[in-house]
């Protein structure tokens, strides 16, 4: 069976700061790997993904997210952070192959807050 | 394209009441997902569907029904509302040639 673990539960950062948000996974080959961030009262939104390929992803928002897999770790960076960045961050892997069995599991969540 | 969209936004259930959590997709996507967010513990699926008429059980079904009589629509169904049902209620739908599971924006159901 699949799993996340995010390891920080909460990490708070000053404006402008470098950012990186832990994410290992349990899977027994290459999973699909997705950040999403959540902002307060809102529903999910993705940041970006890995399926194959290039192991340094870029999403959405100035994020990216580096595949390693000798680490099983899937770690979100933002180099420099902005206010607007405060949010709760969720990993997910989703077994390749897709069909009527593809479902994700998520992590519990890392909440960052940002200091101006 | 509103994308997916649900209904109510909050509701307050008094133990022992049913209601009905409306979800509704416009990108004609053929998989939806009831997902139920508790403080702390991440996202957890109650159910899915792979397309009209067929549902199936996730990690948490206990307490919770669901039907699926069109593509747009994937409406979850809680009969006897307890307090261990007190959550934020997602519904998130994908197509069957990707795997980004695009989401609603929630409802935060008290059960009291």
């Amino acid at each position: 069976a699949q799993s996340v673990t995010q390891p920080d539960i909460h990490i708070t950062v000053s404006e402008g700061a470098s950012l990186e948000l832990r994410c290992n996974y349990s899977y027994g080959a290459t999973p699909y790997l997705f950040w999403y961030v959540q902002s307060p009262g809102q529903g999910l939104q993705l940041l970006l993904k890995y399926f194959s390929g290039d192991t340094l992803v870029q999403g959405i928002k100035g994020f990216e997210a580096e595949f390693k897999r000798s680490q099983s770790s899937f770690n979100l960076r933002k180099p420099s952070v902005h206010w607007s960045d405060a949010a709760e961050y969720f990993c997910a892997v989703g077994a390749p192959g897709g069909g009527s069995n593809y479902k994700l599991t998520f992590g519990k969540g890392t909440l960052l807050t940002v200091n101006p | 394209n509103a994308g997916v969209t649900q209904t109510p936004k909050f509701r307050i259930l008094k133990i022992g009441q049913s209601m009905t959590l409306q979800c509704t997709q416009d990108m004609n996507h053929n998989y939806m997902y009831w997902y139920r967010q508790d403080p702390g513990m991440g996202l957890k699926l109650i159910y899915y569907s792979v397309g009209a008429g067929i549902t199936d059980k996730g990690e948490v079904p206990n307490g919770y029904n669901v039907s699926r009589s069109t593509t747009e629509d994937f409406p979850l169904r809680l009969e006897l509302a307890a307090p261990s049902q007190t959550s934020v209620y997602f519904c998130a739908s994908r197509d069957s040639s990707s795997y980004e599971q695009y989401f609603g924006p929630g409802t935060r159901l008290t059960v009291t």
